[in-house]
């Protein structure tokens, strides 16, 4: 069936770059998503990338994606206290439409 | 523009209750999409409503039903409560129901069941 995994916990220092990854088993998946999930919030979509594309940028963020290996990764330049969030991995499926999600990623900033 | 926002916020129950939960989508937005959230755990797909209709189903027992009304609120009814049942349950609405569609969540209903 369909998985996505994600490493529980990424810990940086404040100004460096953040990297969190993320492997999928669906290899039909159309779009790939990244969220973002701050305490007492709901989800806040970040970026999203469509599969027949390898990377993509948005400011600080940029998302590369490994088709052949089903890998997928979130960089975050700069990384601020401000980014201090749980961040998702997601891919939807290809019959229906809905999205199958990671477990999470706990980013900690530390000073 | 008010988000997606859902009530209550918080909730306790007792095995067996019965439990509604409710979700205002953004204002033209007609899909509404229900997530059960575990402590720790990325959301499980519940359900999909477009255009009052539903359009989607996730890998959940009967015990847990939808609507959604013609101003394209919707209701999540969840009977039977179990402790498993325990859980943040979050709502999404977007325009239609296109894979790249963006998703806006609400904050969540927590739901403890004793």
């Amino acid at each position: 069936g369909e998985d996505v995994e994600q490493s529980l916990f990424l810990s940086v220092r404040e100004g460096d770059s953040s990297v969190i990854n993320c492997t999928y088993t669906d290899s039909s998946s159309t779009y790939l998503y990244w969220y973002k999930q701050e305490p007492g919030a709901g989800l806040q979509l970040l970026t999203y990338i469509f599969s027949n594309m390898d990377m993509k940028q948005d400011q600080r963020l940029t998302v590369l994606l490994n088709k052949k290996d089903k890998h997928l990764s979130l960089r975050i330049a700069d990384t601020q206290t401000g980014d201090s969030a749980i961040y998702f991995c997601a891919e939807s499926a290809a019959s229906n439409y809905q999205l199958i999600w990671g477990a999470g990623t706990k980013l900690i900033i530390k000073p | 523009d008010a988000g997606v926002t859902q009530s209550p916020t918080h909730l306790i129950k007792t095995r067996g209750q019965h439990v509604t939960l409710r979700c205002s989508p953004i204002s033209g937005h007609k899909s509404v999409s229900w997530y059960q959230q575990v402590l720790g755990q990325g959301p499980q797909f519940i359900f999909q409503y477009y255009e009052k209709e539903e359009r989607g189903r996730g890998n959940f027992p009967d015990r847990f039903s939808a609507r959604q009304f013609p101003n394209y609120s919707s209701e999540l009814n969840v009977n039977a409560l179990l402790l498993g049942d325990s859980a943040l349950y979050l709502c999404a609405s977007s325009w239609y129901r296109e894979a790249n569609e963006k998703l806006f969540f609400g904050s969540g209903t927590q739901l403890s069941v004793l």
